[in-house]
């Protein structure tokens, strides 16, 4: 069985300060973990992806994560948040066919 | 490359009507899902597919029924619709390289409101 835990389902930061969004998951197996963002409207778009290689994954738009096998995590940050990173964040883990979905984390932005 | 293709992307059923969802990808990936998406609630799975002619139930499958005659098409079917399926619908397709999975590709989505 495995699942995943976004902590917060609300983060609200200022422009030009960092961004931490929190994973946790609980797999039986090796996964493998994304990040996807959706803008308001909009599909999701992955973001950045771990697949067993280096626990450091950098993404796109400045977004990367880190894989901590001993604390089960997987957190996204950026070191400063632009006002196009307002949207919703889903970290997903798989395994074999299997997807599982936290439930999402919405970022706002302040100027 | 299209990636993934739902049509349409929006669409007003009235209650007991009936519609198909169309999925298609061109990657020749082997699974295939849809999910239904409601406000805050995140992602639900409703049927999922390793491959065509396999299918099978996901955590919210009741009002709808799934085929994978090939590998390309994924339809959801709504039977009698309800107001309880107003909804924003995706599909997804992926693959695996080994026993790792590559990434979801996920369609733009399908509004659709029952009334």
């Amino acid at each position: 069985a495995q699942s995943v835990t976004q902590l917060d389902s609300h983060v609200s930061v200022s422009e030009g300060t960092p961004v931490l969004l929190r994973c946790n998951y609980s797999s039986s197996y090796s996964p493998s973990l994304f990040w996807y963002v959706q803008h308001p409207n909009k599909g999701l778009q992955l973001l950045l992806k771990y697949t067993s290689a280096a626990t450091l994954v950098k993404g796109i738009n400045g977004f990367e994560a880190e894989f901590k096998k001993s604390e089960t995590s997987f957190h996204l940050t950026k070191p400063s948040a632009h006002m196009s990173d307002a949207a919703e964040y889903f970290c997903v883990v798989t395994n074999d066919y299997k997807l599982s979905f936290g439930a999402g984390t919405t970022v706002t932005v302040r100027a | 490359n299209a990636g993934v293709t739902q049509t349409p992307k929006f669409r007003i059923l009235k209650i007991g009507q009936s519609m198909t969802l169309q999925c298609t990808q061109d990657m020749n990936h082997n699974y295939m899902y849809w999910y239904r998406q409601d406000p805050g609630m995140g992602l639900k799975l409703i049927y999922y597919s390793v491959g065509a002619g396999i299918t099978d139930k996901g955590e919210v499958p009741n009002g709808y029924n799934v085929s994978r005659s090939t590998t390309e098409d994924f339809p959801l079917r709504l039977e009698l619709a309800a107001p309880s399926q107003t909804s924003v619908y995706f599909c997804a397709s992926s693959s695996a390289e080994g026993r790792q999975n590559t990434e979801a590709f996920f369609g733009q989505g399908t509004r659709l409101t029952v009334v």
